[in-house]
């Protein structure tokens, strides 16, 4: 079975600051990764994904994640922060099971400090 | 953006009665996913379609029922909506299901039950 924990439910940020939010997954075969973003009042968006290849994977809005077998990690960064990052970020985790069926993480609020 | 509306968007209903929410896309996508949001177990996966009449169950099935009768809707059913049922429904499409496919969300339903 396949597990995503995100470290964290609220993260905090200056403007300019380094964001860094968790996720560690938990699977039996290789995983793939997503990370999404939910801005107030909508709908989730992709950011990023790790699927096989380079394991630093480049995202939308300077974000960025690094799959970390070893440590089962794909933290997401960005190196400065932007008021306009604050939103609830998500993590989740597929497998090779022959379907798209995404397990997320319960999700890390980001709120940008002016 | 990816052309996914949900219908309604906002709805109070009381507990018993039936409840029907509509996802509707202009994309094309073969997959459809219905999703439910609450706080602190982040997005779980109600029921899919992998095509028209096609459908299966996800992680949190019990009291939904679904349909799809042409590729570009998905209907989900509340037969007799209970409380617990109070949530954020949210609607996604793939292309192909695939296990790397990316899901593009819609912007939400949020339904409370009385």
């Amino acid at each position: 079975a396949q597990s995503v924990t995100q470290l964290g439910s609220h993260v905090s940020v200056s403007e300019g600051a380094l964001v860094l939010l968790r996720c560690n997954y938990s699977s039996s075969v290789p995983p793939y990764l997503f990370w999404y973003v939910q801005y107030p009042n909508q709908g989730l968006q992709l950011l990023l994904k790790y699927t096989t290849g380079a394991t630093l994977v480049k995202g939308i809005n300077g974000f960025e994640a690094e799959f970390k077998k070893s440590e089962t990690s794909f933290h997401l960064t960005k190196p400065s922060a932007h008021m306009s990052d604050a939103a609830e970020y998500f993590c989740a985790v597929n497998t090779q099971t022959g379907a798209n069926n995404l397990f997320f993480g319960t999700g890390t609020r980001l709120t940008v400090i002016p | 953006d990816a052309g996914i509306t949900q219908s309604p968007r906002h709805k109070v209903t009381e507990t018993g009665t039936p409840v029907t929410l509509r996802c509707h896309q202009t994309e094309n996508h073969r997959y459809m996913y219905w999703y439910r949001q609450d706080p602190g177990h982040g997005l779980r996966l109600i029921h899919y379609s992998y095509g028209v009449k096609d459908t299966d169950k996800g992680e949190v099935s019990d009291g939904y029922s679904v349909s799809r009768s042409k590729t570009e809707d998905f209907l989900l059913t509340l037969e007799s909506a209970t409380s617990s049922q109070t949530s954020v429904y949210f609607c996604a499409i793939s292309p192909q299901g695939g296990e790397t496919d990316t899901q593009y969300f819609g912007p939400g339903t949020r339904l409370t039950v009385l």
